[in-house]
């Protein structure tokens, strides 16, 4: 059983819609970040969480501690949205990768 | 914006040789790792190292691995015999301080490593 579980794996929606991908851990964190990988592979980081909420333009992310859950919502899609997100969780001096959302946003 | 960089970008190597991926972290950075991505599947840990030493290590990271900070500013990867099964996507990465929040995690844009 993964570490780190994402969900869903894949997901289309349409210009405009509101986006949630959620993200399940079964390890004690220190903090947790959600990713962005785009088609060619490169990795940007969007947020990194212990807790609470954080909001950057139109990404939402949070983060319930004692549940072991984090979500990171997409308001207002936009095609350049278009990627992989991926959860990835702080233990010790490492990261462990969720699977990934891979997300497709069509106008 | 300061960055992470990778070189080469693509390394083609023959089964057995030995290479050596580049990174070049932030320069403030203390925190410096190296990920890989075998195509199709989930991005995975291989090491983290501060203050000059291994500080974690997965277990992929085993005796073929090493790594080396050699001049204060490069941060290398070395396999010493490759295998098939280490063709995939390096990714270098560095924080100045993993556990807060305004530090966050840098990624260069990746060496594709093909063992052929």
């Amino acid at each position: 059983k993964n570490e780190v579980e994402q969900s869903p794996q894949n997901l289309t929606a349409q210009e405009g819609e509101f986006i949630t991908i959620n993200c399940s851990y079964s390890v004690g964190i220190s903090a947790l970040h959600w990713l962005q990988q785009h088609p060619g592979g490169g990795i940007v980081s969007l947020f990194m969480l212990s807790s609470g909420k954080k909001k950057h333009g139109r990404l939402i992310a949070t983060i319930n501690i004692q549940e072991k859950h984090s979500s990171l919502h997409i308001t207002a899609s936009h095609p350049r949205d278009s990627a992989v997100y991926i959860c990835a969780v702080i233990v010790t001096d490492k990261l462990i990768f969720g699977t990934g959302t891979r997300l497709q946003v069509f106008p | 914006e300061p960055e992470v960089t990778q070189t080469p970008s693509h390394q083609v190597t023959q089964m057995g040789q030995e290479v050596i991926l580049r990174c070049v972290p932030i320069s403030n950075h203390l925190y410096f790792y190296w990920y890989r991505q075998i195509l199709g599947q989930k991005v995975e840990f291989l090491v983290s190292f501060y203050n000059n030493e291994i500080s974690e290590k997965s277990e992929i990271f085993d005796d073929q691995f090493s790594v080396e900070r050699p001049d204060g500013s490069n941060f290398t990867l070395k396999i010493r015999s490759t295998k098939l099964e280490d063709s995939a996507m390096y990714f270098c990465a560095s924080t100045w301080a993993p556990w807060q929040g305004s530090s966050p995690l840098h990624f260069g844009n990746g060496t594709r490593l093909t063992v052929t």
